[in-house]
């Protein structure tokens, strides 16, 4: 079936510092990219949509400049949290749409101490 | 506009004993519907899913749901609850085309006990 993989599924990092996440689809190509956020106790909700050859879309409330999303390829997206504080951290995961139903990558748990 | 609404926020069963997640849903078009588990610090797997053919749903480890038009519900139920079902449960609609926004509910969090 349809796999994304997402690295890293943990990281620390200082405050002030950036965190690239990536997500690949293995076995399909995927033209978009859903992004997530999930704090503590709470559900999921989106934060922008990647499309391979175009800019990313941001939901509203989600800063552009500190969530860089980059589609490089068919098979590659990536979440770069900027200038990371620690209200940034959360559990962060990436969806893409295969035919058939939505696959999710295995999420990245940040921490930003 | 669609939105998801799961009744419980907890659900607690005995191992053995029948397990209902109940999910009410709202869209304006004809919805995709589908039911994911998030054991602690994983990612998110998918149960099963309703997109319009058969109303039951069979999913995997037991579960299925049942579409309801007429009450707007997709509840997930599983006849006997194993130690190994214990996680969150997130109901999540799609409306329009399937490559639509993914709207989740807020989650069950469903314990089994011995």
């Amino acid at each position: 079936g349809a796999v994304v993989s997402q690295h890293p599924s943990r990281v620390i990092c200082k405050s002030g510092t950036s965190v690239k996440i990536e997500c690949r689809s293995l076995d399909f190509q995927a033209t978009t990219m859903f992004w997530y956020r999930q704090f503590p106790k709470q559900s999921l909700m989106l934060m922008a949509t990647s499309n391979e050859g175009s800019k990313a879309t941001y939901e509203q409330g989600v800063e552009k400049d500190k969530f860089l999303i980059n589609h490089a390829s068919l098979t590659l997206s990536t979440l770069t949290v900027t200038s990371a504080h620690p209200e940034d951290s959360s559990f962060y995961i990436c969806s893409a749409p295969p035919v058939g139903g939505y696959t999710f990558g295995s999420g990245t748990r940040l921490t930003v101490v | 506009a669609q939105s998801v609404t799961q009744l419980d926020s907890h659900v607690s069963v005995s191992e053995g004993t029948p397990v209902l997640l109940r999910c009410n849903y709202s869209s304006s078009y004809s919805p995709s519907l589908f039911w994911y588990v998030q054991h602690p610090n994983k990612g998110l797997q998918l149960l099963l899913k309703y997109t319009s053919a058969a109303t039951l749903v069979k999913g995997i480890n037991g579960f299925e749901a049942e579409f309801k038009k007429s009450e707007t519900s997709f509840h997930l139920t599983k006849p006997s609850a194993h130690m190994s079902d214990a996680a969150e449960y997130f109901c999540v609609v799609i409306g329009g085309t399937s490559y639509g926004k993914l709207t989740f509910g807020q989650g069950t969090i469903l314990t089994v006990h011995p």
